[in-house]
């Protein structure tokens, strides 16, 4: 596609549920990350995909996170057992082969309540 | 952990020229100076990098200074929709398990 999407735009979910976040990149591009923003503060790393190897996963924030990106193309965010303060914006990028400028999508706004 | 240090925030006059400057006295010989900026509500935009020489596109100018531990940012003719937060990152250019880092950025507020 032109950009990179996210889906949804919103999520309302209670506390304790689980939430997946879904993210299309660029197609063509070998790498993929997330990132998550909470209300005023800056982008938090989470994970990183590049091609065929395995993710750099030393970003998330604990064990109830996890993403999988399936046939080097979409990407999904799993979190469990969802906390209050997970509460934000994920975000998700693409670039080619983690080179040059990153392509970011809108992000997904995660409350929840 | 952020290797560049910026102004927390700065304002410009709509149709002057905004100046934000960057440190990085740390910067190591093979990494680049990118900017991105964050428009409220947007996830961030790439804007332009560098490594030691001055660069420019149609969204702005970097300048480095030759000893390249710090730059600016220019935008030439600022206007209303380049109120942002605007990185500074330094990274190893094509280091694909390096992602980008994020600090706090400077948040421009350009003023009509």
């Amino acid at each position: 596609g032109a950009g990179v999407s996210q889906s949804p735009s919103n999520k309302v979910t209670e506390k304790g549920k689980d939430v997946e976040l879904r993210c299309d990149p660029i197609s063509g591009h070998t790498a993929l990350y997330w990132y998550r923003q909470s209300l005023g503060q800056g982008l938090e790393f989470l994970i990183y995909f590049q091609g065929n190897s395995a993710p750099d996963k030393s970003g998330l924030p604990s064990d109830r996170f996890s993403a999988e990106r399936t046939g080097g193309s979409v990407s999904t965010l799993t979190i469990q057992r969802t906390q209050q303060e997970d509460s934000a914006v994920y975000l998700c990028a693409s670039s080619f082969s983690g080179r040059y400028g990153y392509t970011f999508g809108s992000g997904t706004r995660l409350t929840v309540v | 952990d952020a290797k560049t240090t910026q102004p927390p925030s700065m304002d410009c006059a709509e149709g002057r020229a905004a100046n934000l400057p960057c440190n990085h006295s740390t910067i190591s010989g093979n990494e680049y100076v990118y900017w991105y900026r964050q428009i409220h509500s947007q996830g961030p935009q790439y804007i332009i990098h560098g490594l030691k020489n001055n660069e420019t596109n149609e969204m702005a100018s970097l300048i480095i200074t030759e000893d390249r531990k710090s730059s600016t940012l220019i935008l030439p003719h600022a206007t209303l929709r380049d109120t942002a937060v605007y990185y500074c990152i330094v990274r190893v250019e094509g280091s694909g398990n390096t992602p980008l880092v994020f600090g706090k950025g400077t948040r421009l507020s350009v003023i009509a």
